[in-house]
């Protein structure tokens, strides 16, 4: 089945400078990847995703790409803030015929910490 | 729009009992999933419904079971609790699954003493 490596699982950044997160996947029919952001608390929100027909997708101050070759996609957050600290979770998800929508699969998350 | 609703927020029980934990989901969404979380083992996928049946299961026992309603809301059981699913379970709903984006709740938190 597909397994999802996320990495690193905890990031300590200064107020300004930017954030990567990186996963890789397994399975090369996984076509859909979600980035979840997870605050104290709540539910996984989500924050960006990309499909496997593109490679790099961009909103505001965050930005995914992926490499299909390589089976590894990455967050990349720049001008980090404060309320940016939260747990990141990487997913991967396979199509499965028929219609029915694969599950995720899930990163372990990273902790990103931004210090003002 | 309302966003994903879970219910109860937090729940304690004992070894042994049992559990029903609700979901609505977005309006207009018709298929619900259902994740675990712990520490430990992160997030893990419960079940999938979809127009009232279930579409893909994870790998749990058959203690944890699911069904859905013709408003697409949804209910996930536990029984005979033990105290590794203390966890939060957290719900998703996507409009129709395949290729949509899934929104997750804010989950429930059950402790099984």
């Amino acid at each position: 089945g597909e397994n999802v490596e996320q990495h690193p699982s905890t990031l300590s950044v200064q107020e300004g400078d930017s954030a990567v997160i990186k996963c890789t996947y397994s399975d090369s029919a996984s076509n859909y990847f979600p980035w979840y952001k997870q605050e104290l608390g709540k539910g996984p929100q989500l924050i960006i995703d990309i499909r496997s027909n593109v490679g790099e997708k961009k909103d505001q101050r965050i930005a995914v790409t992926l490499n299909k070759t390589a089976k590894h996609f990455s967050l990349h957050i720049t001008e980090t803030q404060p309320e940016d600290s939260a747990v990141y979770f990487c997913a991967a998800r396979l199509y499965l015929y028929g219609g029915s929508q694969g599950n995720l699969i899930f990163g372990k998350g990273t902790k990103l910490s931004v210090k003002p | 729009k309302a966003g994903v609703t879970q219910t109860p927020r937090y729940l304690i029980k004992t070894r042994g009992q049992q559990v029903t934990l609700s979901c609505s989901p977005i309006s207009g969404h018709r298929s619900v999933s259902w994740y675990q979380q712990t520490p430990g083992q992160g997030l893990q996928f419960l079940f999938e419904y979809f127009s009232e049946t279930q579409r893909n299961k994870g790998n749990f026992p058959g203690r944890f079971s699911g069904r859905q309603f013709s408003n697409s809301r949804s209910e996930m059981n536990v029984s005979t609790l033990e105290l590794g699913d203390s966890a939060l379970y957290l719900c998703a709903s996507s409009l129709q699954g395949a290729l949509d984006e899934q929104y997750f709740g804010p989950g429930t938190r059950l402790t099984v003493t």
